[in-house]
């Protein structure tokens, strides 16, 4: 079975700082993209960064493009986001997601919340 | 950006029932290039339907896509207690990827 296991997720202040990490097993994990998509308390959800299989393609969403960097490790199955600068309107669940490129999501890890409060 | 429309907001209906939800884009999609999750409470989307009509691994048929250029539908076609959830629709046909703010399909 695939799994995507996220970590990392907590309550943080304005203006910190946090690194999310995700291990992926059950797929030929340098062969797929990955994602990061997050989901506000309510809301739908909203894709926020792209890289591709060999890291050579790497996108953010407007929202959180300069503030977060996504990379990983083909070596260890993971993928990580690390955010900078948070705020409040980046409390949300995060979501580790595979992707056969820039197209649809097809396996999803559990979600890890972050909430960005003082 | 793409905005997907999603209608109705609210859909109540009984187990064994037909439900049609609807998904409109703000401009012609390429490839028909839009998908389907359904999202129960506390766990992740999963993927239902890609390309609009292909049904991802381990979906059942009850479950069918249809649509081209900017609408699009997903039926399902006899309502079991599990499909009383969230389903969202996604775009894929230009950049940014986008979702639809959700139909929430409950118990009538």
């Amino acid at each position: 079975d695939v799994l995507l296991v996220e970590s990392g997720g907590g309550l943080v202040m304005p203006g910190g700082s946090l690194r999310l990490s995700c291990e992926v097993s059950g797929l030929t994990f340098r062969t797929y993209s990955m994602n990061w998509v997050r989901q506000a308390p309510g809301e739908g959800p909203e894709w926020i960064s792209f890289i591709s299989s060999r890291s050579n393609y790497i996108y953010y969403a407007d929202s959180v493009r300069g503030r977060f960097t996504i990379s990983r490790d083909n070596a260890r199955n993971a993928v990580d986001l690390q955010m900078n600068s948070l705020r409040g309107d980046d409390t949300a669940v995060y979501y580790c997601v595979s992707s056969m490129g820039e197209i649809y999501f097809d396996h999803w890890g559990q979600g890890t919340l972050v909430t960005v409060s003082a | 950006e793409i905005v997907l429309t999603q209608s109705p907001g609210t859909l109540s209906l009984s187990p064994g029932e037909r439900a049609t939800l609807s998904c409109r884009a703000s401009q012609s999609l390429s490839s028909n290039s839009l998908a389907w999750y359904r999202q129960k409470p506390g766990q992740a989307p999963r993927l239902l339907i890609y390309g609009a009509s292909s049904r991802a691994p381990g979906i059942p048929d009850r479950f069918g896509g249809s649509g081209s250029g900017t609408d699009f539908t997903l039926t399902i076609s006899r309502l079991e207690p599990e499909d009383f959830a969230v389903y969202y629709c996604q775009q894929y046909g230009g950049s940014p990827r986008t979702f639809g703010q959700g139909t929430k399909l409950e118990f009538k």
